[in-house]
């Protein structure tokens, strides 16, 4: 059981290039999650998804972009990425709502630098 | 506002105990999250609260006190393995409660 994959697991860009990270889960829920975690900020959600088809921002969605085309996958977009972009990125899921269901399982992160 | 607080670093001795301390002050509260972070590595999911008392899940054990806006997360027998950060994070009840606030975590250092 893969469990949440992410990938690319490390990428260097530089500043206005474009790219988009994918993450899969294969346990099926509904719930799915982009973070970024950088020194001292901890983790802040930039956007996240309830179900298939629909996308909502969180707390810092500015510069990104996702769609959740299929269940299982959330993609996460930079269409011109910035250094203030360089960060880890991690990416969740849980099955649901109510509490028990609410824990998040995390991917193994995707390490971004923007020069 | 919301705010989580946690203290940025300890030290602790293997097969010693150690406490972990998490305040929130959040608009709404639904539950409290632990989760444990090893350098380099995903959070991953140690316990939950959403009722006052102590949860036990073996070594590891979690307290709230929603009164006091107040968990502690209280390792025994530490092993090095142990040595990691610590996440505390609430599921704020007000509006959306699909989202955690997330605290800054606390580096726990376990010395042989």
């Amino acid at each position: 059981n893969a469990g949440v994959t992410q990938t690319p697991k490390f990428r260097v860009l530089k500043t206005g290039q474009s790219m988009t990270l994918l993450c899969a889960q294969d346990m099926n829920h509904e719930y799915m999650y982009w973070y970024r975690q950088d020194p001292g900020m901890g983790l802040r959600l930039i956007h996240y998804s309830v179900g298939e088809g629909t996308t909502a921002k969180g707390e810092v969605p500015d510069g990104y972009n996702v769609s959740r085309l299929k269940k299982q996958n959330f993609l996460l977009g930079l269409e011109s990425a910035a250094p203030s972009q360089t960060s880890v990125y991690f990416c969740a899921s849980s099955p649901g709502q109510d509490l028990a269901k609410n824990i998040q399982y995390f991917g193994a992160g995707t390490r971004l630098s923007v020069l | 506002g919301q705010n989580i607080d946690q203290p940025t670093e300890m030290t602790a001795t293997e097969g010693a105990i150690v406490q972990i301390n998490c305040t929130y002050q959040t608009s709404g509260f639904n539950g409290l999250f632990w989760y444990q972070q090893h350098a380099g590595e995903a959070p991953t999911f140690l316990s939950y609260n959403v009722l006052d008392g102590l949860e036990e899940k073996g070594r590891f054990s979690s307290f709230l006190s929603r009164s006091k806006g107040y968990s502690y997360l209280l390792l025994k027998e530490l092993q090095m393995k142990d040595s990691a950060s610590y996440l505390c994070a609430v599921r704020d009840s007000a509006g959306n409660n699909r989202k955690l606030i997330w605290g800054l975590g606390t580096s726990l250092a376990v010395n042989p």
